[in-house]
């Protein structure tokens, strides 16, 4: 079972509409967990971290499930410009080194 | 402020060829490591130096693969001989004390 699972996509979805991505992780003493994004062809950048409590960023909301080892990225108002792969990355158990998922692609048209 | 540094950009190479990527961390980061993606998936991590020791090397090709940063800087990843399935994107990141991990623009590597 890999680390870390995301679905694919690609999730096609119009201007402003919400979108929702899923991941599950295998390693229940995982501590730090956070959603990349990554444009095509540029190197991955932190979108945000995500906390027990679940946090919001603007149009983005993370939100983790411990029992259900299970991470979610909500973005509302979606736009043109937030076309991209979504990587979802799990800590492992060497300290800051990272588990990256496969990655969920979004294409958002006009 | 700079961030992290990598050369070259592309390299091509036929297989049983030997090749070496350079990266510049950003200024004061002690952790350095270096990443393989493939086209379609994630990252992988190859390896992770805190200053210039390894952490973890777990997932490094050692037949084929090495790597070092002296002085706690600069690192070099070498393949040699490389094959086929090492095309790739390798990706060098740093970091500071939190676990934000800052990525450079990649080389990306076809065998030929």
């Amino acid at each position: 079972r890999k680390e870390v699972e995301q679905d694919p996509g690609p999730f096609n979805v119009p201007e402003g509409a919400t979108v929702a991505f899923n991941c599950t992780y295998s390693n229940s003493a995982s501590q730090s967990f956070f959603w990349y994004r990554q444009d095509c062809r540029k190197e991955p950048k932190l979108l945000m971290s995500v906390y027990s409590s679940g946090n919001e960023d603007g149009r983005f909301t993370a939100q983790l499930n411990r029992a259900s080892q299970y991470i979610s990225l909500l973005i509302r108002d979606s736009k043109l410009s937030d076309s991209a792969t979504y990587l979802c990355v799990v800590n492992s158990n060497s300290g800051y080194a990272l588990n990256f998922g496969k990655g969920t692609s979004l294409l958002v048209t006009p | 402020e700079a961030g992290v540094a990598q050369s070259p950009r592309y390299k091509i190479i036929e297989k049983r060829q030997s090749v070496a990527f350079w990266c510049n961390p950003i200024s004061g980061h002690a952790t350095l490591y270096w990443y393989q993606q493939i086209l379609g998936q994630g990252p992988k991590l190859l390896i992770q130096f805190q200053n210039n020791g390894v952490v973890d090397d777990s997932q490094l090709p050692k037949d084929r693969f090495s790597a070092e940063r002296l002085k706690g800087v600069d690192s070099t990843l070498k393949i040699q001989p490389a094959k086929l399935e090492d095309s790739a994107v390798y990706l060098c990141a740093s970091s500071w004390t939190s676990q934000e991990q800052y990525f450079g623009p990649g080389t990306r590597l076809t065998v030929t």
